[in-house]
């Protein structure tokens, strides 16, 4: 399995400025075959599902602002929250869909200052 | 708008079957381009990828539960189920479907959830 880890655990950041979230895989999830990286960004508010902000390491999904942004290539991906607002409170997850079993990062916390 | 509702008792026993069914409104189970799977989530063990299958019934399992884990699809009623034998309280975890993109064999991203359904396992 692809084993994925996120750091910090948590991170608090003042409302307006800019949280970075680390993720890193086990192995590579860069497709050589067609240059993409097989890595999602998911946002969990309490008690709601996941909901999926960034695919291929860096595409925005429809209606997610565009203070979030995906970068990185191969094992190493970050989630930067530019401008952090009130309602961005969550844990954030990252995931690879590279390799089977679909696997995802232990969750980063995400507090206002 | 597409939705998936899970359905499914909350209480089940050690050793007996967790049984759930996601209805999916708003859109059709038949597309070849997306798979429709199960995820757990638990305080232990995380966002856990439990299996996967296709409208045409081709099913992915996590080898860590492929011999506990089936998954069926019933496209009349637009909708997927999960078992999973022999459950433990490990086993205890809120259980969502979702719908995943297709990327390869086995492979994709969920972009659409359920709301969850707590599971617990318990004598």
């Amino acid at each position: 399995d692809i084993v994925m880890t996120q750091s910090p655990d948590s991170l608090a950041v003042s409302l307006g400025e800019r949280a970075t979230i680390n993720c890193k895989s086990s192995q590579s999830v860069l497709y050589s075959s067609n240059n993409k990286n097989y890595l999602a960004w998911y946002q969990q508010k309490p008690g709601q599902p996941p909901k999926l902000l960034i695919y291929w390491a860096s595409t925005r999904e429809s209606g997610v602002p565009d203070r979030f942004s995906g970068s990185g290539s191969g094992t190493d991906f970050t989630l930067t929250i530019s401008g952090l607002q009130a309602e961005d409170v969550a844990v954030y997850y990252c995931q690879q869909y590279y390799g089977s079993p679909l696997t995802f990062g232990p969750g980063t916390k995400v507090d206002i200052k | 708008q597409l939705q998936l509702q899970e359905s499914g008792p909350g209480l089940v026993k050690p050793s007996e079957t967790l049984s759930l069914t996601c209805t999916i409104s708003g859109g059709s189970i038949s597309s070849s381009s997306y798979y429709w799977g199960w995820i757990r989530q638990s305080p232990g063990k995380g966002l856990e990828w439990l299996g996967s299958i296709s409208y045409s019934e081709s099913t992915y399992y996590n080898p860590s539960l492929k011999s506990r884990v089936t998954i069926s699809v019933d496209t009349s009623k637009n909708q997927f189920s999960l078992r999973l034998n022999s459950v433990t309280a490990a086993d205890t975890a809120v259980y969502y479907c979702a719908r995943v993109i297709v990327t390869g064999t086995a492979r994709g991203f969920p972009d659409y959830w359920g709301q969850g359904t707590l599971v617990t396992v318990s004598s």
